[in-house]
């Protein structure tokens, strides 16, 4: 069973507009949320994470929402900029163990 | 080293035939963990290591898969009898201590091609 889901295989933006990427989930079970960056031929690197506990992360022109009720989260980035073209993942993180759960990844590209 | 290191980069193997596949965590790194990423498909967990043990194995698909760690650095995984359905790029990340996952540092990876 797919615990975590983005919906989007891809998404195009245009530069200087805002880029919101989409996550659901249905393991009650994470305790943290986390968005990675992926270039191609490299491995993903770590962009922001919020507590389950939390509602809202800001770091920069990233900003994580978490939506409990609806299972739902998402990643806003504003302004968007080309540098942000990758894929991004969303993963939930298993409370009490050392596993991340990964959504299948959603390719964001930004046109200048 | 200033990143994880694995290797190979690429390979292509013919069905049947066992292969290994290295990772070098950054040096001083308890944690290392494997992950492997299908076609179209998200980052699926293989397995967890601290130090040189092995805590978390459930993500292994079947006894083919193998992994180990020595001095609590280099870790092999190993696949024997490879099939089609193995072809995947295997991940290794490290981290200095267990977490959330924000400390992961992830390798290049290693691309399987079973043919």
């Amino acid at each position: 069973d797919q615990q975590v889901k983005q919906n989007s295989p891809s998404l195009s933006v245009q530069e200087g507009r805002i880029s919101i990427l989409n996550c659901d989930y249905t393991n009650s079970m994470f305790d943290y949320f986390l968005w990675y960056k992926k270039y191609p031929a490299e491995g993903p690197t770590f962009l922001i994470s919020i507590s389950s506990i939390k509602d809202k992360n800001e770091d920069g022109r990233f900003t994580v929402f978490l939506n409990k009720s609806a299972k739902h989260l998402s990643l806003h980035i504003v302004p968007s900029q080309p540098g942000d073209s990758a894929v991004y993942f969303c993963a939930g993180h298993i409370q009490g163990a050392q596993k991340l759960v990964f959504g299948q990844g959603t390719r964001l590209t930004i046109n200048p | 080293g200033a990143g994880v290191s694995q290797s190979p980069s690429n390979k292509v193997t013919e069905k049947g035939k066992d292969v290994e596949l290295r990772c070098d965590p950054i040096s001083g790194h308890t944690a290392l963990y494997w992950y492997r990423q299908r076609l179209g498909q998200g980052l699926e967990f293989l397995i967890y290591f601290q130090g040189n043990s092995a805590p978390d194995k459930s993500g292994l698909p079947s006894d083919r898969f193998s992994a180990e760690r020595t001095g609590e650095s280099v870790s092999t995984l190993t696949i024997q009898r490879t099939q089609q359905e193995d072809s995947a790029v295997y991940l290794c990340a490290s981290s200095q201590s267990p977490g959330q996952g924000y400390g992961y540092t992830f390798g290049s990876g290693t691309r399987l091609t079973v043919v």
